[in-house]
């Protein structure tokens, strides 16, 4: 079975320093993995998507990922974090084979910016 | 204006009363889903569809019904037999359910009055 862990439910830094946001993810292959973005009361953004081509991932806004077969990871990072980018954000598996529609969510990490 | 809208924003159901939550997409995806967010928790899938007349349960799809009359729409209908449903829940598509990406709707907050 596949499964997603944010290791942090919240993380809050300052505005101008660097954000780092971890997931680790548990599957027998290597999956398609996501990060999305979720703002108050709004649906979900897509920052950046790995499958299988480079293991450093950009994405929008200046968010990055970088994939680690293994330690299993897929940790966000920002060099300089913006008030803007105050959110929750989910790491995200896309299941393969049968289940190949399937995403399984992490529960979370709430980045607070502080001024 | 390409993009998924879901209405309404909020949505009040009283005791016994059947719901239905709208989603239209007009990116010409083929699939739809329809996920439910509880506070602290990620999205658990509730119902998708992979193509128009065809839709197959999720994880958590007991009270709730769909159809798929249109490519485009993918209603939601939350049924009486839904005993909490007080969430947030939010639609989705892509292209095809072959691994593809899902974009999202802005979500419908359902609150029991």
């Amino acid at each position: 079975a596949q499964s997603v862990t944010q290791l942090d439910s919240h993380v809050s830094v300052s505005e101008g320093t660097p954000v780092l946001l971890r997931c680790n993810y548990s599957s027998s292959y290597s999956p398609s993995l996501f990060w999305y973005v979720q703002h108050p009361n709004k649906g979900l953004q897509l920052l950046l998507k790995y499958t299988s081509a480079a293991t450093l991932v950009k994405g929008i806004n200046g968010f990055e990922a970088e994939f680690k077969k293994s330690e299993t990871s897929f940790h966000l990072t920002k060099p300089s974090a913006h008030m803007s980018d105050a959110a929750e954000y989910f790491c995200v598996a896309l299941g393969s084979g049968g289940s190949n529609y399937k995403l399984t969510f992490g529960k979370g990490t709430l980045l607070t910016v502080n001024p | 204006d390409g993009g998924i809208t879901q209405s309404p924003k909020y949505l009040f159901r009283k005791e016994g009363q059947n719901v239905t939550l709208s989603c239209e997409q007009n990116l010409n995806h083929d699939a739809m889903y329809w996920y439910r967010q509880d506070p602290g928790q990620g999205l658990r899938l509730i119902y998708y569809s992979q193509i128009v007349n065809d839709f197959q349960k999720g994880d958590i799809a007991e009270g709730y019904s769909v159809s798929r009359e249109k490519k485009e729409s993918f209603p939601l209908t939350v049924t009486s037999a839904q005993k909490n449903p007080t969430a947030f829940y939010l639609c989705a598509s892509s292209v095809g359910t072959a691994g593809e990406t899902q974009y999202f709707g802005p979500g419908t907050r359902l609150l029991v009055l």
